[in-house]
């Protein structure tokens, strides 16, 4: 089973909104990942957590707050969004992050679209 | 510098005939994996294959396959008998070095398979 799940499929929110995305995976896998996609665009590493702790930002602003609450989820807190943060963002999981195969293949859920206001 | 570089943005191919996509990729990392993911209408990003830098032989997973040139630091996917489900984006990556968790994309192939 290489299933990741995202919740909600599309949230829609204002700028002064506070809402959270959500990802779960039971895959027993140890790494977990935000992706951010625009139109037309590659995705754009976000975050990693490695053994529920965060391993890399990538200068993302401080209105997504990442949260790793267990090895099965993670969580992307969202506050103050402008529109522009409008995209599809995208969670993945692997058992390792190195390694080979089977050790560091990222598999995606369906992503969250997000339309912010 | 673009580190994975796909140079067809587009590809319209007749059902059931085979479809190379391009990919190349620069490292001077000796420790590298290459991905081929695809990504339909939907959005979710579908892994198909995986190449590591010191697999002797080329991957292959079904109707895909992986044709790595190393020396050429070229990472083609190839999908044999197309069909109409193929049609999506297909974008290829890179994880390079020990213990980085990055995945480095390119732009993608948009590939449309016609009746």
């Amino acid at each position: 089973d290489t299933e990741v799940t995202q919740t909600p499929k599309h949230l829609v929110m204002g700028m002064t909104n506070k809402k959270s995305l959500k990802c779960e995976q039971h895959m027993g896998h140890r790494a977990m990942y935000w992706y951010k996609q625009k139109a037309k665009k590659p995705p754009e590493l976000m975050f990693v957590y490695s053994y529920e702790k965060l391993s890399i930002n990538e200068s993302v602003p401080s209105r997504f707050s990442p949260e790793c609450p267990n090895s099965s989820l993670l969580n992307l807190h969202l506050h103050a969004l402008q529109p522009e943060d409008s995209a599809l963002y995208l969670c993945a999981s692997s058992q390792e992050y190195f390694g080979g195969k089977a050790e560091e293949t990222q598999y995606f859920g369906p992503g969250t679209r997000l339309l912010v206001l | 510098a673009q580190k994975i570089t796909q140079t067809q943005p587009g590809m319209f191919v007749q059902e059931k005939e085979a479809v190379t996509l391009d990919c190349t990729y620069d490292t001077s990392d000796p420790s590298y994996g290459l991905f081929w993911y695809k990504q339909p209408s939907s959005g979710e990003m579908i892994f198909l294959i995986y190449q590591g830098s010191y697999d002797q032989q080329n991957a292959t997973e079904g109707r895909y396959s992986l044709n790595f040139q190393k020396a050429r630091k070229s990472a083609n996917l190839v999908i044999s008998a197309s069909q109409l489900g193929d049609s999506a984006m297909y974008f290829c990556a890179m994880r390079e070095g020990g213990g980085a968790q990055k995945l480095v994309f390119g732009q993608g192939t948009r590939l449309t398979i016609n009746p």
